[in-house]
């Protein structure tokens, strides 16, 4: 079984130029989390997903970042313009049995 | 208030030694608790989970839940070079996942 792919792995772009994260998750995994990750600290909840709809983005800057999950399987995660303090890693989960499963993260540097 | 505070470490350990990891948290009317192991650059993975207080073991680990201190810890017996990584408790209710700040553990061989 696939797991959780996210891409891209890694972004370095320069501060006010706009980037966009994608997520597969596992198939059959209706929601789906998009979390930040700062170094040294654990993630952070940005956005959760039921199927298409979003339950949860209280702590998702809406002035800057959007999401999206059309169809209620991949998502995109946009950062627009981007500001030297998001850079961080965004990991994308989707939920199975009680368990979180994450992709393996994208790590984004502004310049 | 944080819904789960971890002893941020960071730990470094000699090959074979026991290795306690500590989280408290904030009380909720349903919760079960996970530890998520994080390699370098790699996303977290599903370590062990306990619904109730009390031990649960899986082979060289221990997850332990004190409800009425509202205390989690992970032992790690016998610990290898491998469990190098950082350790992140997990407090779950319903669909709301809440992460500790993770502890960073190194095994000297």
């Amino acid at each position: 079984e696939a797991g959780v792919v996210q891409s891209p792995r890694y972004k370095i772009i320069e501060k006010k130029q706009p980037v966009a994260f994608w997520c597969n998750p596992i198939s059959g995994h209706n929601t789906l989390y998009w979390y930040l990750q700062n170094l040294g600290q654990g993630p952070e909840l940005l956005i959760r997903y039921e199927n298409e709809e979003a339950v949860d983005d209280s702590q998702l800057p809406k002035d800057r970042f959007s999401a999206e999950r059309l169809k209620g399987v991949d998502s995109t995660l946009k950062i627009q313009p981007a500001e030297l303090g998001d850079s961080a890693v965004y990991l994308c989960a989707s939920k199975g049995g009680g368990e979180l499963f994450f992709g393996e993260g994208s790590r984004l540097t502004v310049l | 208030q944080k819904e789960v505070e971890q002893d941020p470490g960071p730990l470094s350990v000699p090959e074979g030694a026991i290795v306690s990891l500590n989280c408290t948290y904030s009380n909720s009317a349903f919760q079960y608790f996970m530890w998520y192991r994080q390699y370098s650059r790699k996303g977290p993975e599903l370590l062990m989970y306990t619904y109730s207080s009390g031990n649960k073991e899986d082979g060289r680990f221990t997850a332990q839940v004190d409800k009425s201190s509202k205390y989690i810890s992970l032992f790690i017996r016998d610990s290898q070079p491998s469990d190098s990584a950082t350790y992140l408790c997990a407090k779950v209710t319903g669909n709301q996942f809440y992460f500790g700040t993770g502890t960073s553990l190194t095994v000297i061989p």
